[in-house]
């Protein structure tokens, strides 16, 4: 299965700061997701990262808040703009393994967000 | 939009014991419905799924049923051990082409005592 690395893994910020959150995947793969885990609640999409074109945004969320890039097949970041506490959650990304014997969806590990 | 209900949101066995966690989904063109357990602090693993041309997968002491018709899918564990404690999600997505964007239950915390 595809390898994924989240940075950060957890960060501390301050109100009305932005932050950006990187995935790298040992791999080339076809599609990126973006998902927010709101502390003990269930994963929620964000947005889908396309390569070469804007990301796809699911309701309740827009690029002005959270800008997304997909420079290539094996990179993307998420940014959380103008934080505010209620954007304390963990982000993950996602990514949909081709290579993998059945094509399935693995998870980064994360990034804890606090927002003071 | 598709949405997954998830049933029940806790669940305590002896261990040994079975433990069964149902969902369902309201999206009939939904065809890929994986299961994810995630311990406190880690990432959702994926540990069993099943697609729509199927009714039934076992993976050991795991297994997945579904019910197209009535669009329902559950998760069985069977002799369950200590370290099957953690939250099982259940997902649904429509495959066809190349999205796999998942839709989520809300989870079931599920604890195993010994």
């Amino acid at each position: 299965s595809a390898v994924i690395s989240q940075k950060p893994s957890r960060d501390i910020c301050q109100r009305g700061t932005s932050l950006t959150i990187q995935c790298q995947v040992d791999s080339q793969v076809t599609m990126m997701f973006w998902y927010r885990q709101q502390p003990g609640q269930s994963l929620t999409l964000i947005a889908t990262a396309n390569q070469g074109s804007e990301a796809t945004y699911e309701s309740g969320f827009v690029i002005d808040k959270f800008p997304i890039s997909r420079p290539n097949l094996t990179f993307s970041t998420l940014t959380v703009s103008n934080m505010s506490p209620e954007d304390s959650s963990i982000y993950l990304c996602s990514v949909e393994d081709r290579g993998s014997p059945n094509e399935k969806l693995f998870f980064g590990s994360g990034t804890q967000l606090s927002v003071l | 939009g598709e949405n997954v209900e998830q049933h029940p949101s806790t669940l305590s066995v002896q261990e040994g014991d079975s433990a069964v966690i149902k969902c369902t989904y309201s999206d009939s063109a939904s065809n890929y419905f994986p299961w994810y357990k995630q311990e406190l602090g880690k990432r959702p693993q994926l540990i069993i799924d099943i697609r729509s041309n199927v009714g039934e997968k076992k993976d050991q002491r795991i297994a997945v049923t579904l019910n197209k018709t009535a669009k329902h899918f559950s998760l069985h564990i069977t002799e369950t051990q200590p370290e099957d404690s953690a939250v099982y999600f259940c997902a649904a997505s429509n495959s066809g082409g190349s999205n796999y964007k998942l839709t989520f239950g809300k989870g079931t915390l599920l604890t195993v005592n010994p």
